[in-house]
């Protein structure tokens, strides 16, 4: 079956560090990952997504993330936090076997950035 | 081009009263899924709508029950609403729906949401 799991409740970065939130997988067949974004009292906002390719993907805002296949990881990134990144971030799975089309969630990241 | 817009935006009911949110997608997009967001559980799963009719369906009620229309739009509707089903309601827009690579990864763009609580 098809899960997704985000380890870290939340995360907590100084400005103008670095940051990752982390995100692994388990699908039947090829994996189509993606990245989301939601500030409070806000839906979701698209950030990247991964489908083939490079294993790097760059998205909106700074953010990138890299997909790896062995670990069954698509961590995002961003070379320097803002603390306007603050938000809650969701990564989410959908596979290309069987015949379920559902986009399957992770519980989601609370990101705090410190100024 | 405007994005996906729910109303209403907030909604405050009783135990056992029914409820109807509304869903626009973004214009052109043909497909709309809904998803309920709680703290505990996450964003879950509740239908996928394309051409007017239910596509998919996750593992809720009979009492959640939903619809699209012509236009695309859609609503989906809530009886007898229970303490449990405060909630936020979020819709979700994509332009295709489909087994090929690009419908699969097509992107669903997200609403507002509507905020609902079940006094």
């Amino acid at each position: 079956a098809q899960s997704v799991a985000q380890p870290e409740d939340q995360v907590n970065v100084a400005e103008g560090n670095p940051l990752t939130v982390k995100c692994t997988y388990s699908v039947s067949g090829n994996p189509y990952l993606f990245w989301y974004v939601q500030y409070p009292n806000r839906g979701l906002q698209f950030l990247l997504k991964y489908i083939t390719g490079d294993n790097l993907v760059k998205g909106s805002y700074g953010f990138e993330a890299e997909f790896n296949k062995s670990q069954t990881s698509f961590h995002l990134k961003k070379p320097s936090a803002l603390v306007s990144d603050s938000a809650l971030y969701f990564c989410a799975v959908r596979d290309n076997a069987g015949n379920n089309r559902k986009l399957i969630w992770g519980l989601g990241t609370s990101l705090a950035v410190n100024p | 081009k405007a994005g996906v817009t729910q109303t209403p935006r907030y909604l405050i009911k009783t135990r056992g009263q029914q409820v109807t949110l509304s869903c626009s997608p973004i214009s052109g997009h043909r497909s709309v899924s809904w998803y309920q967001q709680t703290p505990g559980q996450g964003l879950q799963f509740l239908f996928e709508y394309f051409s007017e009719t239910q596509r998919n369906k996750g593992n809720f009620p009979g009492r959640f029950s939903g619809r699209q229309f012509s236009n695309s739009r859609s609503e989906m509707n809530v009886s007898t609403l229970e303490l449990g089903d405060s909630a936020l309601y979020l819709c979700a827009s994509s332009s295709e729906w489909g087994w090929s690579e690009a419908e699969v990864t097509d992107t669903q763009y997200f609403g507002p949401g509507t905020r609902l609580t079940v006094l």
